[in-house]
């Protein structure tokens, strides 16, 4: 089966810019999380949805959202992007996102801000 | 916040050699998985051991798990240059609560 397929894999922006990243979960998988990955910080968790809702969410500003749509297809947004927001993203489906579950991840969107 | 902490950050070793790494958390956890991730590109599952395990094997992997140190650790034998990567611990505590990476380890594999 296809797996957790995520667009664009790189991004360039400039700072002010807002950006939209997409990430498909595997077929069947309701629950998606979104990570920034940064060289100094590591994986960070920004948020997870299920069922079109927004379940839990990490420590980022307000500047950082997503959703997610029935088919449980999500997005996240950044607006007024920042330098310090380049980073890679990445996002992971699951098929509930309770515990014990193994996350399946993409490949990542690299953004780039300039 | 970051849960998980790995140890060493970075290790080289020869090819054929035993790589261990560790990991240590701060507060009670319901499982513990382990990832792997090539250069830039997305996390891998590697294991999961719930806190009721003391010890997993897959292949050339076997991972530990001492809640009372509330550390675990992950062990690759005979590690190949193919094993080059990052190696990051996950913990999750219970209900809904979102997988919590450490910073990772940085695994060299010299051929």
């Amino acid at each position: 089966k296809a797996g957790v397929t995520q667009t664009p894999r790189y991004l360039i922006k400039t700072r002010g810019q807002q950006v939209t990243l997409s990430c498909s979960p595997i077929s069947g998988h309701r629950s998606v999380s979104w990570y920034q990955q940064t060289p100094g910080q590591g994986l960070q968790f920004l948020f997870e949805y299920f069922s079109e809702t927004q379940r839990n969410k990490g420590n980022f500003p307000g500047r950082f959202s997503g959703r997610q749509f029935s088919n449980s297809r999500s997005e996240m947004n950044v607006s007024t992007l920042e330098l310090g927001d380049s980073a890679l993203y990445l996002c992971a489906s699951s098929l509930a996102g309770t515990g014990g579950e193994v996350y399946t991840f993409g490949s990542g969107t690299r953004l780039t801000v300039v | 916040s970051q849960q998980g902490e790995e140890d060493p950050q970075a290790l080289s070793i020869q090819e054929g050699e035993n790589a261990t790494m560790n990991c240590s958390y701060k507060t009670s956890i319901n499982n513990l998985q382990w990832y792997r991730q090539n250069s830039g590109r997305g996390l891998v599952h590697l294991i999961l051991i719930r806190s009721n395990e003391r010890e997993k094997h897959s292949g050339r992997l076997r991972v530990t798990l001492d809640t009372s140190k509330k550390s675990s650790s992950l062990l690759i034998t005979a590690s190949r240059a193919a094993d080059t990567a990052s190696y990051f611990c996950a913990t999750d505590a219970s209900g809904n609560t979102p997988l919590v990476f450490g910073k990772g380890t940085r695994l060299s594999v010299i051929a």
